[in-house]
């Protein structure tokens, strides 16, 4: 597609419940990245795919939180038994190469309640 | 560890005003630099980027030069505007997976 694309656009979840967020990126985009951004800060980074292969997930909160991309396409970001602390937007990016720069999907505003 | 420090916000100024957003960077190896603009209600955009050493980057009037020396990467633009009104991330990407890493973001407010 034209960009990066992430569904839902907003998602309220009660404590203890499990969600999935998704992201499309950007066809023929090799690196994927996640992102979680608290209001008011910068995005943190949470974990990085090149292809399938997930090379960095060093970001990631707690064991919680687990992210797939099975066929090097979309990928989905699991939070199990959220928290009121999993509260934020979560961030979806793409790239062909650093030197070109990274696309970013609108977000994922998750709001645990 | 790398890390990006920018300077804190808000940053208020009248139409037509000289805006620089200071940026500095730790990393490893040759990073990659860019700015990233985040409107009202809207997701992140690449502003500008420069991926080597005394690049500049531009972008709507934008202006950024890559020093390796001061390891700096500072925003300047000659005389913003109220549509300029947003907040602004440095971002540098470095190490054998170049991942970005952002500063925590200065916000802009151009009054007319």
């Amino acid at each position: 597609g034209a960009g990066v694309s992430q569904s839902p656009r907003y998602k309220v979840a009660k404590r203890g419940q499990d969600v999935a967020l998704r992201c499309d990126p950007i066809s023929g985009h090799v690196s994927l990245f996640w992102y979680q951004q608290a209001l008011g800060q910068g995005p943190e980074f949470l974990t990085y795919f090149q292809n399938e292969a997930q090379l960095d997930k060093s970001g990631l909160p707690s064991d919680r939180f687990f992210a797939e991309r099975p066929e090097g396409s979309v990928s989905t970001l699991k939070i199990q038994r959220t928290q009121q602390e999993d509260s934020a937007v979560y961030l979806c990016a793409s790239s062909s190469g650093h030197n070109y720069g990274y696309t970013f999907g609108s977000g994922t505003r998750l709001t645990v309640v | 560890g790398n890390s990006v420090t920018q300077m804190e916000g808000p940053v208020t100024l009248s139409e037509e005003a000289f805006l620089t957003i200071n940026c500095t960077y730790t990393a490893t190896g040759y990073p990659s630099l860019f700015w990233y603009v985040q409107y009202p209600g809207e997701g992140l955009q690449l502003l500008l980027k420069a991926t080597k050493a005394d690049d500049k980057g531009s972008n709507k009037g934008f202006e950024a030069t890559y020093r390796k020396e001061t390891t700096s990467f500072h925003l300047e633009k000659g005389s913003v505007q109220v549509s300029d009104s947003a907040v602004y991330f440095c971002v540098h990407a470095s190490g054998g997976s170049y991942i970005p890493t952002f500063g925590r973001g200065t916000s802009l407010i151009v009054h007319p």
